[in-house]
């Protein structure tokens, strides 16, 4: 059964970059049949994707954030990763990787989550 | 795309009947709306898939149904784990969220 868990710092300083990363187990990121992607939801409100990656490299971002994200992917170590610089306290949100299946266009796995709160 | 769903909240008892609605601002191709349920402090978790194909696990009081702009999730009798937020998603875009609380 697929699992996804995403790791990274709880706590950064406005201005800074975010990093989270997604492992990824019981299944290959390498798959054609999914996007791997990043959603994201501020305290008390809805959900926001942030972005996603192909197993090609081929990447898709929100164009509200595409100015400031990057995702990669390290197929090696079967998981992907978020960047988002120039973080303000707007960015601060629970951060979920999820799978996404292009075959009926819906996200089928959700990783648990991680909070990241932006503060000096 | 924008998926505008309603109510905001609904008030209901166990054993009620639930219909949370989703409407779309253009047509969903290929009937691609998908339901998620998220409960406090927990990931969403899917429901529904393709408008109306249950998820695995789903129990079968849950139901989707609607195409083009109108989609519903219906709960045929409320148990008391099914009260929760739920989210309908068309491609990247999600809905505002029904919030189904114990009346």
């Amino acid at each position: 059964q697929l699992q996804m868990q995403e790791s990274g710092p709880g706590l950064i300083k406005p201005s800074e970059t975010l990093s989270l990363t997604c492992s990824v187990s019981g299944g290959s990121i390498s798959s054609n049949s999914y996007y791997w992607g990043w959603i994201r939801q501020p305290p008390g409100k809805g959900l926001e994707w942030i972005g996603s990656i192909y197993y090609s490299g081929s990447t898709y971002y929100n164009p509200s954030l595409k100015s400031r994200v990057t995702i990669s992917a390290d197929t090696s170590k079967n998981h992907f990763s978020l960047k988002l610089n120039s973080v303000t306290a707007a960015d601060t949100a629970v951060y979920y990787c999820a799978r996404y299946s292009t075959s009926g266009s819906y996200y089928d796995t959700w990783g648990q989550g991680t909070l990241v709160t932006v503060s000096s | 795309i924008v998926l505008t769903q309603s109510p905001g909240t609904l008030s209901l008892s166990p054993g009620e009947r639930a219909t949370l609605s989703c409407r779309a601002s253009q047509s969903v191709r290929n009937n691609y709306l998908a339901w998620h349920q998220q409960k406090p402090g927990q990931a969403p978790r899917l429901v529904i898939y393709g408008a109306s194909s249950r998820a695995n696990g789903i129990p079968d009081r849950f139901s989707g149904s609607g195409s083009g702009t109108d989609f519903t999730l219906t709960i045929s009798r409320l148990e008391p784990e099914d009260f929760a937020v739920y989210y309908c998603q068309q491609y990247d875009t999600f809905g505002q969220g029904t919030r189904l609380e114990i009346k």
